[in-house]
């Protein structure tokens, strides 16, 4: 069953706790991508990574950080640095970063800080 | 900057009905425009992708049609079902060397019986 995903769904953070989110691919793509969806406002891009050991920030990428050590995963670490933690997380992947590749998300992660 | 904006925010639809979909943008280089469909909760899911060359693009009950001279484009869903509740999303992504997207902030649809 090809597809991507993430994990946990729900996760609660308390104030000044760096927390990962994971996020899994088995569609052998090499672009891969993290978003922020608040309400009210379109996808924001945090940070996207073209290749294996490879990433660039995006828009809204302070506060943040990830890895890429392997073609299948790219987690995302959420850091005590980010002042507005509390949204919603998509992690999405493409063939490669054209502007013409479909990007396939992943069902999210929702994460608030208490 | 690159833009894209939607309306309605939200719209309210009774079962079987049809509804259009509104999205402008000021993307440029344009490569190409893109509706998804996000259920509550769920990610993204892609449903046309359009290029400069196409104005239309049917993929079952939903039919996009895209503008490029005047920015504009729009997604008709006919014989609405419940199912089609959800936010629909546009999205439009400039040409470079690499991907480059804009995404829309969305319309709310609600199919009710």
């Amino acid at each position: 069953d090809g597809g991507i995903t993430q994990s946990p769904k729900y996760l609660f953070r308390k104030e000044g706790q760096n927390v990962t989110l994971s996020c899994e691919q088995n569609l052998n793509h090499d672009a891969m991508y993290w978003y922020r969806q608040d309400p009210g406002q379109g996808l924001r891009l945090i940070y996207y990574s073209q290749i294996v050991n490879d990433f660039q920030k995006g828009d809204i990428a302070e506060g943040y950080s990830v890895s890429r050590e392997k073609k299948e995963s790219f987690p995302l670490t959420v850091t005590s640095a980010q002042k507005n933690p509390t949204a919603f997380y998509l992690c999405a992947s493409s063939i490669d970063t054209r502007a013409t590749d479909t990007q396939y998300f992943g069902p999210g992660t929702r994460l608030t800080v208490l | 900057k690159n833009q894209v904006e939607q309306s309605p925010q939200s719209l309210i639809i009774l079962e079987g009905k049809n509804c259009t979909l509104q999205c402008n943008y000021t993307v440029s280089p344009f490569s190409n425009l893109r509706w998804y469909k996000q259920d509550t909760g769920r990610g993204p899911v892609s449903l046309t992708i359009m290029t400069f060359s196409e104005n239309t693009k049917s993929n079952g009950r939903y039919t996009a049609t895209l503008d490029a001279d005047t920015k504009q484009s729009s997604l008709h869903i006919t014989a609405s079902q419940l199912s089609d509740s959800a936010s629909y999303i546009c999205v439009v992504s400039a040409r470079g060397g690499y991907q480059k997207v804009t995404f829309g902030t969305g319309t709310k649809l609600q199919v009710i019986p």
